[in-house]
């Protein structure tokens, strides 16, 4: 069964205090591995898409990376406003043409000034 | 350029009631998905919508359907609500084709009574 597992839960940073997410993934043939951001009371908001083992993408403060069977999303120097539940989600290869995604649960990240 | 507008954007109904709820996408999209966000769940694929037809469904029951307008604005029903309906149900739209970013709107959140 495909299967997202994001970690940790949740996570709490101080200002400055880099760290990582991790996204394990379990899926038939990997199309593609998204990362999005939720503030809440707000849908979640793209951030990356990485497509093959190996590659970076790289936004301001936050780096993802993907390897066969996870991706990390770093994050250098936080700030508060990097406070966000962070989402990892992957389309898996099979099923046509389709945007399904298949999203872990996520990691709710606090950075505090 | 106005980004995916979802109403109602809050929803109280009873059990056995039934509910329908709206999305307009980004102009000149043409995909609209539709998601359920629980807290314990996360986000859970329900359908995807395609030039008026469905192009993929997730495992949901019977009880909740949708359906998209030439104009690609779509709508979702949910009938016979039960308590574990109470969610927040997510409307995501892209371009076309699969494999691309989705833009989300803020989501109609659902309490059943």
């Amino acid at each position: 069964e495909d299967q997202v597992t994001q970690s940790p839960e949740a996570l709490r940073l101080q200002e400055g205090e880099s760290s990582s997410l991790n996204c394990s993934y379990t899926v038939s043939g990997l199309r593609g591995l998204f990362w999005y951001r939720q503030d809440p009371g707000k849908g979640p908001e793209f951030l990356f898409t990485l497509y093959s083992a190996g590659e970076e993408k790289e936004k301001e403060r936050l780096k993802a990376t993907l390897t066969k069977k996870e991706s990390f999303l770093h994050i250098t120097a936080p700030k508060p406003e990097d406070s966000a539940t962070y989402l990892c989600a992957v389309q898996p290869s099979y099923g046509g043409a389709t945007n399904k995604l298949i999203f872990g649960t996520g990691t709710l990240l606090a950075v505090q000034p | 350029k106005a980004g995916v507008t979802q109403t109602p954007r809050y929803l109280i109904k009873t059990r056995g009631q039934q509910v329908t709820l709206s999305c307009s996408p980004i102009s000149g999209h043409r995909s609209v998905s539709w998601y359920q966000q629980t807290p314990g769940q996360g986000l859970q694929f329900l359908f995807e919508y395609f030039s008026e037809t469905q192009r993929n469904k997730g495992n949901f029951p019977g009880r909740f359907s949708g359906r998209q307008f030439s104009n690609s604005r779509s709508e979702m029903n949910v009938s016979t609500l039960e308590l574990g309906d109470s969610a927040l149900y997510l409307c995501a739209s892209s371009l076309a084709g699969y494999n691309e970013k989705l833009f989300f709107g803020s989501g109609t959140q659902l309490s059943v009574l």
